[in-house]
């Protein structure tokens, strides 16, 4: 079965500044996609960014970019120039590329605060 | 275009009682989701469907846990009767078959069920 940990229950960064949220995953997989998740307080799951694992390119998406190491099953957020709207509980998710199910299988997620 | 709905947003039920939860997917999602989401602890899958037909129920603890998806639109899940490890967040998520957002899961506000 697939794993994701988040190694950082709670991280911290200066509004403007970078800040860089841990993945590892675990999978016997070859062919599957990675996540990140923004939950605010309100509760809904918002999709950051996505990775094929396929892709060697790391995907970007604005302020926020991905540095996925796949021999390492790494796959690491970082958001630039951070806004106090970027405060939440973030997830890791792995969801497999093989058919079938296609739950997503997430970590604890990191909770992040951004200071003024 | 509307996002995933959810109802109640709230509920508050003694243990062995019964309680109902609603979803209403985006339209033209073939594939709805219901999530689990314990306090501390990332979701985690109970129930998929794909139209009206159940693709994954492996961690639906089905002694007590039931859904269905009769027509293939909305959807409903029971928890009969209620124990007090049940509090959690239930979230509703659905994704296309289709189309620019294939497969991505978008996730609606979820309902917060407390058990006392």
């Amino acid at each position: 079965a697939q794993t994701v940990t988040q190694s950082q229950p709670e991280m911290s960064v200066q509004e403007a500044e970078t800040v860089t949220l841990s993945c590892t995953y675990d999978t016997s997989e070859s062919d599957y996609y990675l996540f990140w998740y923004k939950q605010p307080p309100s509760r809904q799951m918002i999709l950051v960014i996505r990775q094929e694992a396929y892709k060697q390119q790391n995907a970007t998406e604005n302020r926020f970019s991905v540095n996925f190491q796949k021999a390492a099953k790494s796959f690491s957020l970082k958001i630039s120039d951070s806004q106090l709207g970027d405060a939440a509980m973030y997830f890791c998710a792995y969801r497999s590329g093989q058919g079938g199910s296609e739950k997503l299988v997430f970590g604890k997620g990191t909770k992040l605060t951004v200071n003024p | 275009e509307a996002g995933v709905a959810q109802s109640p947003r709230y509920k508050i039920i003694e243990k062995r009682q019964s309680v109902a939860f609603w979803c209403n997917p985006i339209s033209g999602h073939a594939t709805l989701y219901w999530y689990q989401q314990i306090l501390g602890q990332g979701p985690k899958l109970l129930i998929q469907f794909q139209n009206n037909g159940v693709v994954d129920d492996s961690q639906l603890p089905k002694d007590r846990f039931s859904a269905e998806r009769l027509k293939g639109v909305d959807s409903t899940l029971k928890i009969q009767p209620a124990k007090l490890e049940d509090s959690a967040v239930y979230l509703c998520a659905s994704s296309s078959l289709a189309g620019r957002f294939y497969n991505e899961q978008f996730f609606g506000p979820g309902t917060r069920l407390t058990v006392l």
